[in-house]
């Protein structure tokens, strides 16, 4: 079964309004979770890392404004895009490592209207 | 200077044959860990294998195979008796340092199509 379990996991919005992405560990503590962004038929791209209780890192070119990363505690991270736009619309999927492993939740797919 | 390369965008692959998918890498690092993943159409991220680079034999799981040449930066996913299943994108990754709160770095991707 999942180990980080992500949802939803199809979002449609309405331009400006902003979306939340939701990844919970479900057996083990994640004290790091990774943020990704996938536009089509092209490979995942690091937006930021976030660790349990402080501010996320954001990658070279990430609005930290627009994608609000939220890490309160140890099983659950989110990820809110704020006035989405629809240049927004993308595949956001989120990981955890846990030992020499990296799991990934399921994956979000977003469009923007 | 890209850190991982995948030269093949798309391959194809008769089923029940073998076939591998190639990744180079660049790193200065003395630890680094390799990951390959497959990605449906459906995005999820499945892990297939790991290699950490002080391991010295050739990572395996199933039908799944590393080719680890570390002299060369190259770490090769073999796939035996190839399924129509495993259809779908595959990624190869690296990690490093090798260590807990380091990011997975993703290659382009290659796209394996398997032949009935």
């Amino acid at each position: 079964g999942a180990v980080v379990s992500q949802h939803p996991s199809r979002v449609i919005c309405k331009s400006g309004t902003s979306v939340k992405i939701e990844c919970r560990s479900l057996d083990f503590q994640a004290t790091t979770m990774f943020w990704y962004r996938q536009f089509p038929k092209k490979s995942l791209m690091l937006m930021a890392t976030s660790n349990e209780g402080s501010k996320a890192t954001y990658e070279q070119g990430v609005e930290k404004d627009k994608f609000l990363i939220n890490h309160a505690s140890l099983t659950l991270s989110t990820l809110t895009v704020t006035s989405a736009h629809p240049e927004d619309s993308s595949f956001y999927i989120c990981s955890s490592p846990r030992g020499n492993t990296i799991y990934f939740g399921e994956g979000s797919w977003l469009t923007v209207v | 200077a890209q850190k991982i390369t995948q030269t093949q965008p798309g391959m194809f692959v008769q089923e029940k044959e073998a076939v591998t998918l190639d990744c180079t890498y660049d790193t200065s690092d003395q630890s680094y860990g390799l990951f390959w993943y497959k990605q449906p159409s459906s995005g999820e991220m499945i892990f297939l294998i790991y290699q950490g680079s002080y391991d010295e034999q050739n990572a395996t799981e199933g039908r799944y195979s590393l080719n680890f040449q570390k002299a060369r930066k190259s770490a090769n996913l073999v796939i035996s008796a190839s399924q129509l299943g495993d259809s779908a994108m595959y990624f190869c990754a690296m990690r490093e340092p090798n260590s807990g709160n380091t990011p997975l770095v993703f290659g382009k991707g290659t796209r394996l199509s398997v032949i009935a």
